[in-house]
């Protein structure tokens, strides 16, 4: 298994406070992604990085930032959470480095329960 | 329109049983194409590549028909393990290596 772990594994809290989940991997690889999974949605980006200091969003990004100060650390916040960010969310790493799409490897995701 | 469409499901087979998943893609600049399995609570795991030609990974078979835009994935001998949900996936250029993710498909094998 690809060497993803996420922090924390569950977090309950309150509407309005902020919100910080830990993406750590072990592979070094450049590419590092977040999404969230809802029921009827699937799997949806919500940002992603390639490279330190280099992010991107994606096609869900509103209420959420990202930061990578290193390689193997990506961060999500939410800088004031609301109801509809009760989500699972999981990250992901792939390593591009090669021709073509390269597949993406997840971590055991967060569940998140915003009250 | 989902860029990736899926039959829901659930199949329900029993053991020993083949079946088979479909998908359709809407973006023919969709160069990359994956089958990943996804169990209850669990994280995706990438099951296997698609290739123009077909390929085959032991019981599982997976075809790509470009021109349709069409995926299908092969289970033959069905296993009680096999049970999970099974996610289409899709990958184009522009940039990010980025994919786009089917809802999946359920399948549940039963004795």
């Amino acid at each position: 298994d690809a060497g993803i772990t996420q922090s924390p594994r569950h977090k309950v809290t309150e509407t309005g406070t902020p919100v910080t989940l830990r993406c750590h991997q072990t592979e070094n690889h450049r590419y590092m992604y977040w999404y969230r999974q809802d029921p009827g949605h699937g799997l949806r980006l919500i940002h992603y990085s390639y490279g330190v200091k280099d992010t991107d969003k994606g096609e869900v990004s509103d209420g959420y930032s990202v930061s990578r100060s290193k390689t193997e650390d990506f961060l999500l916040t939410l800088e004031s959470a609301t109801s509809s960010q009760t989500s699972v969310y999981f990250c992901a790493i792939s390593d591009p480095d090669r021709v073509g799409n390269q597949p993406q490897h997840f971590g055991d995701g967060t569940r998140l329960s915003i009250l | 329109r989902k860029e990736v469409e899926q039959d829901p499901g659930p199949f329900n087979v029993p053991e020993g049983a083949t079946v088979a998943f479909n998908c359709t893609y809407s973006n023919s600049a969709s160069q990359s194409f994956f089958w990943y399995r996804q169990d209850c609570r669990k994280e995706p795991k990438l099951l296997m590549s698609v290739y123009s030609s077909g390929n085959e990974d032991g019981r599982f078979t997976a075809q790509l028909n470009r021109a349709s835009q069409y995926i299908s994935l092969l289970i033959r001998d069905s296993k009680l393990s096999d049970s999970a949900t099974y996610l289409c996936v899709t990958g184009h250029t522009g940039g990010g290596n980025k994919l786009t993710f089917g809802t999946g498909t359920q399948l549940k094998v039963e004795l």
